[in-house]
């Protein structure tokens, strides 16, 4: 079992749909959650971070964590074609190590 | 500010031969990591430093790897014989981690063919 699993997509959406990201992870202890942007051929960027149970807003991101199931997700509301990109979960597994685990990532592709 | 460099931008080299890549991270930042990413295998750690002493090399594929940080402010992966399943683009990132943020700043990447 992968660390951190994500669908490898493409997952396409219209243009102002939502879209919705998803991820699970295996290890229990692991703290921080974070989500980053990876265009074709560039390096991935931050885009969001959530450390505890719930919803974390931020402009038409909401990153959503569910400890007990293990899961993680993004939700982009009011996709745009911009946001066509491979989105990465990552997570830090405990304290201990504090470099970040990728998954795979999932290919959003928005259509216009 | 500069932000992460990395050197070469692009390698095209035969088996067999070394390879050196090279980064230099953000100033201030005092963790730096190596990551290597590919289609089959996604983005894989390789080896963390924090201040300038290496934490966790457990990602280092083989004995053909390694990697030094001689100070603050430069980093070097080396790969020494190359062969072509090394092919792949290798990023450095660094962050600040009294921040916690988990913020990763990667730079460019250096994208190495191994013929």
């Amino acid at each position: 079992q992968k660390e951190v699993e994500q669908n490898s997509g493409p997952l396409s959406v219209p243009e102002g749909a939502i879209a919705s990201l998803n991820c699970t992870y295996s290890d229990r202890g692991s703290q921080s959650f974070f989500w980053y942007r990876q265009y074709s051929g560039k390096s991935p960027e931050l885009i969001m971070s959530i450390y505890s149970n719930g919803d974390k807003e931020d402009g038409r991101f909401t990153a959503q964590l569910n400890k007990a199931s293990q899961y993680v997700s993004l939700l982009i509301r009011d996709s745009q074609p911009s946001d066509s990109a491979t989105y990465l979960c990552a997570v830090v597994r405990d304290t201990g190590r504090r470099a970040l685990t990728f998954g795979s990532g999932t290919r959003l592709q928005v259509q216009p | 500010d500069a932000g992460v460099i990395q050197s070469p931008r692009h390698e095209v080299t035969e088996m067999g031969q070394e390879v050196t890549l090279r980064c230099k991270p953000i100033s201030g930042h005092n963790s730096l990591f190596w990551y290597r990413q590919t289609m089959m295998r996604g983005l894989e750690l390789l080896i963390y430093f924090n201040n300038n002493v290496p934490i966790d090399d457990s990602g280092m594929p083989e004995d053909r790897f390694s990697a030094k940080m001689p100070n603050a402010s430069f980093s070097t992966l080396k790969i020494q014989p190359s062969e072509p399943r090394d092919s792949a683009v290798y990023f450095c990132a660094s962050s600040l981690e009294r921040s916690n943020t988990g913020e990763l700043f990667f730079g460019e990447g250096s994208r190495l063919t191994v013929l």
